[in-house]
């Protein structure tokens, strides 16, 4: 068990360019999350996935905000037509069936200039 | 809308003291979370607090949680420099939701 992992662990981009970041979630978790925080707050909660099936994305930030999990395992976040706002640390979370805490991954930092 | 609050945001105190960080949340729930973040890095969790009246303690870390009061204690006893970090209260209502989190606690701790 090597944890949750997330790539890449740093992007810079400039506005007006999409994004997209990967997480890999721990063997067998079916169930990911995908939260944002930024400076000195904490962590947002964007969206969630239990398997395949994104049972809860009304929290995405914007229309530009999108996650896909297409065969269960990995998940990916992208955010189109990046604006400086979305600079931020981007956290994956993992969590088994029946199981109620959240396993963090290392999170990818964004920062748009 | 549920929001958390932790209070103090900031904290700098001595090595040896003891103290107590606070979280209050605005409905309810039964299922209260907390974590800590060193600079830089992600979420590590402390404890997970289940029911009413559950204490649950590792070192020098105690936390507590009053569902009725909507309220959890995280104390700090005897501190250590290398408790210094920001420390997360987290809420989970359940169902497709995910966790919300206070704004944090920085704390200091100085030798």
């Amino acid at each position: 068990d090597t944890g949750v992992s997330q790539n890449p662990r740093h992007k810079i981009t400039k506005r007006g360019q999409n994004v997209t970041f990967r997480c890999d979630p721990i063997s067998e978790h079916n169930r990911l999350y995908w939260y944002r925080q930024t400076l000195g707050q904490g962590p947002e909660f964007l969206t969630y996935f239990q398997n395949e099936a994104q049972l809860e994305k009304s929290r995405l930030l914007s229309d530009r905000f999108s996650a896909e999990r297409p065969k269960g395992s990995f998940s990916t976040l992208e955010i189109q037509r990046t604006e400086q706002g979305d600079s931020a640390m981007y956290l994956c979370a993992s969590s088994p069936a029946g199981f109620i805490e959240q396993y963090f991954g290392p999170g990818t930092r964004l920062t748009v200039t | 809308e549920l929001k958390v609050e932790q209070n103090p945001l900031f904290l700098s105190m001595q090595e040896g003291k003891n103290y107590t960080i606070y979280c209050n949340y605005s409905t309810t729930s039964d299922r209260l979370y907390w974590y800590r973040q060193d600079p830089g890095k992600s979420l590590e969790s402390l404890f997970v607090l289940l029911s009413n009246g559950a204490v649950k303690q590792e070192g020098r870390l105690m936390a507590s949680l009053d569902t009725k009061a909507r309220l959890s204690t995280l104390h700090i006893t005897a501190a250590v420099h290398d408790l210094s970090a920001t420390y997360f209260c987290a809420v989970d209502r359940g169902g497709a939701d995910g966790l919300t989190f206070g704004k944090g606690t920085h704390l200091i701790i100085q030798p």
